[in-house]
C-alpha cells in the first residue's frame, strides 16, 4: 500500500493570493492525480500529474489557474492561483493503481477557505 | 464523466447487512469496478474492487452481475462507523477516477 501525505491540511487565504499544496507518496508511483471537492459535492478530477511533462487537465480546468508540478515519481504540487471565494474546497491528491490488483490511494486532503 | 448510477441515500439498521447497488451499464471489458467510501470529508478509503468475479475481503463483499452492468457492495454487519458516502467507480487500473454522486449510507442504532 502507499501512504500519501498532503500539506497543508488546511489553510485560510486572502482572495487574490496563491496557495501551493504538496503531495508526498512514500513509494514511487506512475500515476498521480489531483481532485477538488466543493462543499457538499462529490470529487471532481482536476488533472493528471505527469512526471517529466505537462499535466493533463480536465475540461473546465486550466494550467494558469491550477499549475501542477511533478518533478519525480513520489512528489507533486498543485497551486491554486489568484484565489477567489469560489475556490474554497477540499483538494485531494491520489495515486493510480499500479496494476490490476492494486487500488488507488488518496491523501487526506487540503481544506482551503478563501476570504 | 462518471459512468455509474447510485441511489442518493440509504438507511440500514445496525448489525444488519447493508446492500448498496450500483449501475454501470456502459462498462467496457477492461474496466474494473471499484468501491470507496468517504467519512466526514476525509480522503476516500478503498473498500474493494473486482473485474467480473465476486470478491470478498475483511471489509465487504462485491457481487458483480454476469453481464457486468451492475454490482452490489455488501457490508455484512453494518456498524455506526460505517456511516459514510459510498462511491462506485468504473475505471481501468492505474487510471483516473470519475466520481459520481455516491450513496450516503446512514446506519441507524
Amino acid at each position: 500500500s502507499a501512504v500519501i501525505s498532503q500539506k497543508p491540511s488546511r489553510d485560510i487565504c486572502q482572495r487574490g493570493t496563491s496557495l501551493t499544496i504538496q503531495c508526498q507518496v512514500d513509494s514511487q508511483v506512475t500515476m498521480m492525480f489531483w481532485y477538488r471537492q466543493q462543499p457538499g459535492q462529490s470529487l471532481t478530477l482536476i488533472a493528471t500529474a505527469n512526471q517529466g511533462s505537462e499535466a493533463t487537465y480536465e475540461s473546465g480546468f486550466v494550467i494558469d489557474k491550477f499549475p501542477i508540478s511533478r518533478p519525480n515519481l513520489t512528489f507533486s504540487t498543485l497551486t491554486v492561483s489568484n484565489m477567489s471565494p469560489e475556490d474554497s474546497s477540499i483538494y485531494l491528491c491520489s495515486t493510480g493503481g499500479g496494476g490490476t490488483n492494486t487500488e488507488a490511494f488518496f491523501g487526506q486532503g487540503t481544506r482551503l477557505t478563501v476570504v | 464523466d462518471a459512468k455509474t448510477t447510485q441511489p442518493t441515500s440509504m438507511d440500514c439498521a445496525e448489525g444488519r447487512a447493508a446492500n448498496l447497488p450500483c449501475n454501470h451499464s456502459t462498462i467496457s471489458g477492461n474496466e474494473y469496478v471499484y468501491w470507496y467510501r468517504q467519512i466526514h470529508s476525509q480522503g476516500p478509503q478503498y473498500i474493494i474492487h473486482g473485474l467480473k468475479n465476486n470478491e470478498t475481503n475483511e471489509m465487504a463483499s462485491l457481487i458483480i452481475t454476469e453481464d457486468r452492468k451492475s454490482s452490489t457492495l455488501i457490508l455484512p454487519h453494518a456498524t455506526l462507523r460505517d456511516t459514510a458516502v459510498y462511491y462506485c467507480i468504473v475505471a481501468n487500473p492505474g487510471n483516473q477516477f470519475y466520481f459520481g454522486t455516491g450513496t450516503s449510507l446512514t446506519v441507524i442504532p
